[in-house]
């Protein structure tokens, strides 16, 4: 079926750098924008970026620029999002989300994975 | 960046009960606004897009309106699995900005 499948979760201590997973099923994973998305602990959203998976171009929050890195590998459907030089209040769930429209980035984002648990702590 | 500001932050109602939600965007963002629904442990769902889309599969007690800078979100008879918390959503521009969110329990 239609689905993202994130990888497990993660503890990392500050300074260190985190990469996640998010694989696709059920769909052309070229033909969707993938977003990257993270909430801390009883907050609320954070877009953080977004990969055509098609081309490989990325678009990152300036938040995150130089931190953050967005890629895919096609032949096995799977986006990834690193972050560098990780701190504590990076601790979050992290989701990947994909964009609704074909080929094209509308910003609503139809279908979510479970979400990533990075945990940042010395 | 596109500030969005939700009101009220939490609300408690009754089964029922009709339930309203609004989102304010920091500056025009026509109809590029979408409401997302997320219970506890969960990944957020996707309900309304364009501000007044419904989503498909998802109940039309849930509805949205609005354009411009000024925007709701009403379930007309609230059920004891809308218990969740509501954001909105910007996509006018990047980056795609989320308002803070909006609890919503059973009194």
């Amino acid at each position: 079926q239609v689905q993202l499948v994130q990888s497990g979760a993660e503890v990392k201590k500050p300074g260190a750098s985190v990469k996640v997973s998010c694989k696709a099923s059920g769909y052309t994973f070229t033909g969707y924008y993938m977003h990257w998305v993270r909430q801390a602990p009883g907050q609320g959203l954070e877009w953080m970026g977004r990969i055509n998976p098609n081309s490989g171009g990325t678009n990152y929050a300036q938040k995150f620029q130089g931190r953050v890195t967005m890629t895919r590998d096609t032949s096995i459907s799977t986006a990834y999002m690193e972050l560098s030089r990780l701190r504590s209040d990076d601790t979050a769930v992290y989701y990947c989300a994909r964009d609704r429209e074909y080929y094209d980035s509308s910003g609503i984002f139809d279908l979510w994975g479970r979400g990533t648990l990075v945990t940042v702590s010395s | 960046d596109i500030q969005m500001t939700q009101s009220p932050s939490s609300l408690s109602a009754s089964v029922g009960d009709r339930v309203t939600i609004t989102c304010q965007a920091s500056q025009d963002i026509s109809n590029y606004l979408n409401w997302y629904q997320q219970k506890p442990g969960k990944a957020p769902k996707l309900l309304i897009y364009d501000a007044s889309n419904l989503e498909t599969g998802v109940p039309s007690r849930f509805s949205g309106s609005g354009s411009g800078t000024d925007f709701t979100f009403t379930i007309s008879s609230l059920q004891p699995e809308d218990i969740a918390t509501y954001y909105c959503q910007q996509y006018d521009n990047l980056p795609g900005t989320f308002g803070p969110g909006t609890k919503v329990d059973i009194k």
